[in-house]
């Protein structure tokens, strides 16, 4: 059975400080990743999509990186602001569609 | 495109009272599911559907029920509600079931039981 875990659970930075959250899955056979970012009481916001097939994917501060081998993904956000604050959650996609995430990981950055 | 919507956003039900959870998607999409976020757990998956007619059960189906009659709509229903079931309920679909596509979530539904 594919567990997903994320290390840390939470998480408290400076403003301007890089950001590194981990995401670790058990089972590599996978159709891809994905990291969403939940505000307090909303719905998810997907950030990125990582295809098994890929290495990283970018979009302006955030990359993120998977090492399908190792069972491990990164995400990466480049000088943190206060409006990053917010809980960041992966899943993996495996058979049959279903999504395995994550417990997440809540970021607070402090001005 | 509205994208997904979930209705009601809100919902208090007293234990044992039935109710059903809507969910619909205008973006033709193939596959739709059913998850529940508790704290601390992450979401969980409970129904599933790779398209109209068929659905299956994910991790954590006792107590719901689901079908699939349009492409568009995935209703879930609490067929007896209990205090066990508070939760926040999230659908999503997505293109095609086996293919690389993202998944697309709705707005969520709080579900409190009493």
């Amino acid at each position: 059975k594919q567990e997903v875990t994320q290390i840390p659970a939470a998480l408290s930075v400076p403003e301007g400080e890089n950001l590194v959250l981990n995401c670790s899955f058990t089972d590599s056979a996978i159709y891809n990743l994905q990291w969403f970012r939940q505000d307090p009481g909303k719905g998810l916001t997907s950030l990125l999509l990582i295809q098994s097939s890929q290495r990283e994917q970018t979009s302006g501060r955030l990359n993120a990186s998977l090492d399908k081998s190792s069972g491990r993904s990164t995400l990466y956000i480049a000088a943190s602001q206060p409006g990053d604050s917010a809980t960041y959650l992966c899943a993996v996609k495996g058979s049959w569609g279903k999504l395995q995430f994550g417990a997440g990981t809540q970021v607070v950055v402090t001005p | 495109n509205a994208g997904v919507t979930q209705t009601p956003k809100f919902q208090v039900l007293k234990t044992g009272q039935s109710m059903t959870l809507q969910c619909a998607q205008d973006m033709n999409h193939e596959y739709m599911s059913w998850y529940r976020q508790d704290p601390g757990m992450g979401l969980r998956l409970i129904h599933y559907s790779v398209g109209a007619g068929i659905t299956d059960q994910g991790e954590v189906p006792n107590g719901y029920n689901v079908s699939r009659s349009t492409t568009e709509d995935f209703p879930l229903r609490l067929l007896s509600a209990a205090p066990s079931q508070t939760s926040v309920y999230f659908c999503a679909s997505s293109p095609r079931t086996y293919e690389t596509y993202e998944q697309y979530f709705g707005p969520g539904t709080r579900l409190t039981v009493t």
